[in-house]
């Protein structure tokens, strides 16, 4: 397996510009989990999945962050407008959950830059 | 609340000498555990987990940990410590015994090896 996909790698962008970022996520897991993590606050979750249906979204931290899951292999994180104060490493990662499986498997994230 | 806390930030360890990582967490029942390693610029990847069963478990690259009910702690140990294992690692519970796959992180603990 490919493991968790996410792109791009890197994004450096202006304040204000939208951004979109990209996930698809191990074949056959159930669960997809938004993370950022910056220096400050280390890793936060924003959000996660289940059977593509959103679960818990406390952690988006304004209005400015949307997540959709349209389907069991693709989501995406859009932030719009961007502000620098969102500049992170974004990663995305997929568990099956339920009992005996729920080790969560990480993309190796993307690193934003807002200017 | 469930939480986890790693009170250690960071560590330094000469190469060669043992290395043992603190981790405790905060859960009523049996909690699902578990330990994640960063190298720089990468994504978590798991290093070893705790469902049930024998207290002592293995896992990759040498590590392993010990569950301890009784002193709600999960702490990780290496008898030799490898240049390589320079990283940072977070401890991890997982939230409502994992009946949706979301998972509690602590803050890390940096290590670095002296050689």
């Amino acid at each position: 397996d490919a493991g968790v996909i996410q792109s791009p790698r890197h994004e450096v962008t202006e304040m204000g510009q939208e951004v979109t970022l990209r996930c698809k996520p191990i074949s056959g897991h159930n669960s997809l989990f938004w993370y950022r993590q910056t220096m400050m606050r280390g890793l936060e979750l924003l959000i996660y999945f289940n059977n593509n249906v959103p679960i818990d979204d406390s952690g988006m931290p304004e209005d400015r962050f949307s997540a959709k899951m349209p389907n069991a292999s693709f989501s995406t994180l859009k932030i719009q407008p961007s502000e620098p104060r969102d500049s992170a490493v974004y990663f995305c990662a997929s568990s099956l959950a339920g009992l005996g499986g729920h080790e969560q498997y990480f993309g190796p994230g993307t690193r934003l830059t807002v200017t | 609340a469930q939480s986890v806390t790693q009170p250690d930030i960071h560590i330094t360890v000469s190469e060669g000498a043992s290395l043992e990582l603190r981790c405790n967490y905060s859960y009523g029942a049996t909690p699902y555990l578990f330990w994640y390693v960063q190298s720089p610029g990468q994504g978590l990847q798991l290093l070893l987990k705790y469902f049930s069963g024998d207290t002592l478990v293995q896992g990759i690259k040498g590590f392993e940990a010990e569950f301890k009910r009784s002193q709600s702690s999960f702490n990780l140990r290496k008898p030799s410590v490898h240049w390589s294992d320079a990283a940072e690692y977070f401890c991890a519970v997982a939230r409502y015994g994992g009946s949706q796959g979301n998972l509690i992180f602590g803050k890390g603990t940096k290590l670095s090896v002296k050689p």
